[in-house]
């Protein structure tokens, strides 16, 4: 069964500094890899999409990295603003989504 | 605009009392899905659906039903609620259940069983 697992639970940053947020899964049979924003109260926002044969993807300020051998994606956000401020989800679709339970990140003005 | 529609966004039921909650997108999406969100477990999906006529279990389908008539709406359906089913619940689309293409939410449904 995959796990997937998103340390540190909470990050907070003053703006301006580059977050680095991080996704670990237990099975590297996967087809692709999805980051997800989710503000309180709302749904998700698909942020990115990486396809197993893609080593990154980018969008914007953002960028994610994926290295199926070492089980890891990595989401990089450039010069974090407030409006940043969100729980950051991470999931994997080995034929189904798992998702990570998510990094709670503030970003102080 | 493109959206994942659930309604409604509250709902405070009884033990027992039947409910359906709704979800309709517009966006011509062959794959649609429910999920429950809850502390320290995370999402977990409870039914999807490849097409219409086609749904299947996912990790906690026990409680819960659902349909697919039409393209547009996967209502999940309730049909005895019990207090450990309040939750926040999304429904979620996507153009192919192939996972090749980003997963649509709606903005949620918190529910609470009394």
């Amino acid at each position: 069964k995959q796990e997937v697992t998103q340390i540190p639970a909470a990050l907070s940053v003053p703006e301006g500094e580059n977050l680095v947020l991080n996704c670990s899964f237990t099975d590297s049979a996967i087809y692709n890899l999805q980051w997800f924003r989710q503000d309180p109260g709302k749904g998700l926002t698909s942020l990115l999409l990486i396809q197993s044969s893609q080593r990154e993807q980018t969008s914007g300020r953002l960028n994610a990295s994926l290295d199926k051998s070492s089980g890891r994606s990595t989401l990089y956000i450039a010069a974090s603003q407030p409006g940043d401020s969100a729980t950051y989800l991470c999931a994997v679709n080995d034929y189904k989504l798992s998702f990570g339970a998510g990094t709670t990140v503030t970003v102080r003005a | 605009e493109a959206q994942v529609t659930q309604n409604p966004r509250y709902l405070i039921t009884v033990t027992g009392k039947k409910l359906t909650v709704t979800c309709s997108q517009n966006m011509n999406h062959e794959y649609m899905s429910w999920y429950r969100q809850d502390p320290g477990l995370g999402l977990r999906q409870i039914y999807y659906s490849m097409n219409v006529e086609v749904t299947d279990k996912g990790d906690v389908p026990e409680g819960y039903k659902v349909s697919r008539k039409e393209k547009r709406n996967f209502p999940l359906i309730l049909e005895s609620p019990s207090p450990n089913q309040t939750s926040l619940y999304f429904c979620a689309s996507s153009l192919s259940g192939l996972g090749d293409s980003p997963l649509h939410f709606g903005n949620g449904t918190r529910l609470t069983v009394t």
